[in-house]
């Protein structure tokens, strides 16, 4: 599987954007970009996910770049409820493992007042 | 409300006692899977399954069993557990075993074996 790296940790103050960097060089053109969030003492979330463009939800946007080597996972306004682990995740298609979701120890968000 | 059940959610147990963890999703979801989570380790996939009566091993599947008779339901069986797997377990499905689609997960089951 791709490897994705990612931040352990980042802070953010409330109210303001956060944006959640990933990078996947090893990124193969089938591979869906996923992010996922773990709150406290709860299941992982899902977020968003993309392939190539952009992607917009009530959650968050997700920016793809170019050359798809990279992601940046885009919380327009923070909230204390942001608080939790974030996971970048690339995802195989067609295959049958595919909806295997392979969890790296993703970045930890720190939202303060 | 589409959700994914466990229970139960905290278990203590003692070695090679046999138990069962359920899970139960009331979404339709063809696509089912048992994930562990330890620190440092992240979540790992042990069993999923991609309809009824098909499951197959995921990343860590010693000392553990699954089975899914029904669409709905896809219980983690360990037959003689042992320290080593105390964890955390989540059950997740998804519509699609496809890479666009998501996971749904549980609220996750503590278990601790002594």
């Amino acid at each position: 599987d791709a490897k994705t790296t990612q931040p352990n940790s980042m802070e953010s103050n409330e109210e303001e954007p956060v944006h959640l960097p990933c990078n996947h060089s090893t990124i193969s053109g089938t591979d869906y970009i996923h992010w996922y969030r773990q709150l406290p003492s709860q299941g992982p979330e899902y977020v968003i996910h993309g392939l190539t463009s952009n992607v917009n939800n009530r959650m968050a946007s997700l920016a793809i770049a170019e050359d798809r080597k990279s992601s940046t996972l885009i919380l327009h306004r923070a909230t204390l409820r942001d608080a939790a682990v974030y996971y970048c995740i690339l995802r195989v298609a067609n295959t049958g493992t595919a909806s295997k979701l392979t969890f790296g120890t993703g970045t930890r968000l720190q939202v303060t007042l | 409300e589409a959700q994914v059940t466990q229970n139960p959610r905290y278990l203590i147990t003692v070695t090679g006692k046999k138990l069962t963890v359920t899970c139960s999703q009331n979404m339709n979801h063809e696509y089912m899977s048992w994930y562990r989570q330890d620190p440092g380790l992240g979540l790992r996939q042990i069993y999923y399954s991609m309809n009824v009566e098909v499951t197959d091993k995921g990343d860590v599947p010693e000392g553990y069993k699954v089975s899914r008779k029904e669409k709905r339901n896809f219980p983690l069986i360990l037959e003689s557990p042992s320290p080593n797997q105390t964890s955390l377990y989540f059950c997740a499905s998804s519509l699609s075993r496809t890479g666009g689609g998501e996971q749904f997960f549980g609220p996750g089951t503590r278990l601790t074996v002594l």
